[in-house]
């Protein structure tokens, strides 16, 4: 089945603790993404990569790292959490003019 | 700065009902038109994908139109569901994107269905 698959689905955790949400996809697809869900501000995205070792900014980066090692694999890093990076989370990926698949989603708390 | 509105922001209908859900875009320089769909605490799943050069897609009791012209796209839900409820978003992807297959999101339209 294709899927998009991301973890942990949720984590509270401390500020300044270094966490990392992985994303996984098995279509085979060239183009990653990691998008933002905050109320009243809908979806925005964070970084994208085009393919493995290309990666680049999005809307709303600061804050966040990203990797891409393997064409499968795109992790988002946020090596300092704050407050203010608790959101819902999700993970993209698509291939030329196909539609965009979504992984289910990670729920961040940061205290 | 592409800009996507999605009216109204709510909606409640019976079931049985058709439906009309709006989509509007000021840059009319897009790539495609998604509509995906989430219910609570999930992920997003696609519905539909228009293409620019295509009018509509259809998928069941799903229609969606696209008039890339005037900005605008719309979903149609013929005979409503009590398992319809859910929040429908609308997305664009630029045609200027080059390389970023960024989507840029309307607000969504919280759909719910009674019995």
């Amino acid at each position: 089945e294709a899927q998009v698959t991301q973890n942990p689905r949720y984590l509270i955790t401390v500020t300044g603790k270094k966490l990392t949400v992985t994303c996984s996809q098995n279509m085979n697809h060239e183009y990653m993404s990691w998008y933002r869900q905050d109320p009243g501000l809908g979806l925005r995205q964070i970084y994208y990569s085009m393919n493995v070792e290309v990666t680049d900014k999005g809307d709303v980066p600061e804050g966040y790292k990203v990797s891409r090692k393997e064409k499968r694999n795109f992790p988002l890093i946020l090596e300092s959490p704050s407050p203010n990076q608790t959101s819902l989370y999700f993970c993209a990926s698509s291939q030329g003019n196909q539609p965009q698949h979504f992984g289910d989603g990670t729920r961040l708390s940061i205290l | 700065k592409q800009e996507v509105t999605q009216i109204p922001a709510a909606l409640s209908v019976p079931e049985g009902e058709n439906l009309v859900l709006n989509c509007s875009f000021t840059d009319s320089a897009i790539y495609n038109l998604q509509w995906f769909r989430q219910d609570p605490g999930k992920g997003l799943t696609s519905l539909l994908l228009i293409q620019s050069s295509q009018r509509e897609q259809t998928s069941g009791r799903l229609n969606a139109s696209l008039d890339k012209s005037s900005g605008r796209s719309t979903l149609y839900i013929a005979a409503s569901q009590p398992g319809d409820s859910a929040t429908y978003l609308c997305a664009v992807r630029p045609w200027s994107g080059g390389s970023n297959y960024k989507l840029t999101f309307g607000k969504g339209t919280l759909l719910t269905v009674n019995p």
